[in-house]
């Protein structure tokens, strides 16, 4: 069965401390990983889409790289802003559906 | 671009009462739309899928006669809830995916709805 995991389930970072959030999955041929920023009350706001295992990208201070196991989302020098709810998600090989982890809440302290 | 809308942000029913929240995308056609909900602090629980012009797919679990879902053209889906009760109460959410971008979706604002 398709499953996604994320850790850690919190995270509370000082402003500028770098740090990683991990997504692990178990899917039936990967079509895709997704990682999405969510705010409270919100919907999730796409960040980036991973197809192949050594695959990176960036977007400011977010890079998120792809294993065949797991996937990084790593944050450089975080900023008050970037306290959100980040979700990973997979899509399978059939494209049927997309399974989302639970999340990793982090929160950055000024 | 990829703009996706949700109508109403939030919504207050009594129990027994059908709610319909409408999803749109602005921007672009969606082939297929997504309805989601979620509870406080969790993940995002897929509902059932939707294809223009078809009948919606449900997940395993998911009422379809109580969660009706019209996807009526290629930039609306609609969700009603029909006799909602407290239990119902939750945070849908709707997503898209455009024409030809099968691997893209987005998300709208999100609909909170309360049945009291």
């Amino acid at each position: 069965e398709d499953q996604v995991t994320q850790s850690p389930e919190a995270l509370r970072l000082q402003e500028g401390e770098s740090s990683s959030l991990n997504c692990s999955y178990t899917v039936s041929g990967l079509r895709g990983l997704f990682w999405y920023r969510q705010d409270p009350g919100k919907g999730p706001e796409f960040l980036f889409t991973l197809y192949s295992a050594g695959e990176e990208k960036e977007k400011e201070r977010l890079k998120a790289t792809l294993t065949k196991k797991e996937s990084f989302l790593h944050i450089t020098a975080p900023k008050p802003e970037d306290s959100a709810t980040y979700l990973c998600a997979v899509q399978d090989g059939s494209a049927s559906k997309i399974i989302f982890g639970s999340g990793t809440r982090l929160s950055i302290r000024p | 671009g990829a703009v996706v809308s949700q109508h109403p942000s939030w919504v207050i029913c009594k129990s027994g009462t059908s709610v319909k929240i409408e999803c749109r995308s602005l921007d672009f056609q969606a082939t297929t739309m997504f309805w989601y909900r979620q509870f406080p602090k969790q993940s995002l629980m897929l509902m059932a899928t939707s294809n223009e012009g078809s009948k919606a797919t449900y997940e395993q679990g998911v009422e379809k006669d109580k969660f009706l879902i019209n996807h009526a053209s290629l930039t609306l889906s609609t969700l009603t809830v029909t006799s909602a009760h407290p239990e119902d109460s939750s945070f849908y959410i709707c997503s898209a995916t455009p024409r030809g971008l099968v691997d893209e979706q987005y998300f709208g604002p999100g609909t909170r709805l309360t049945v009291t």
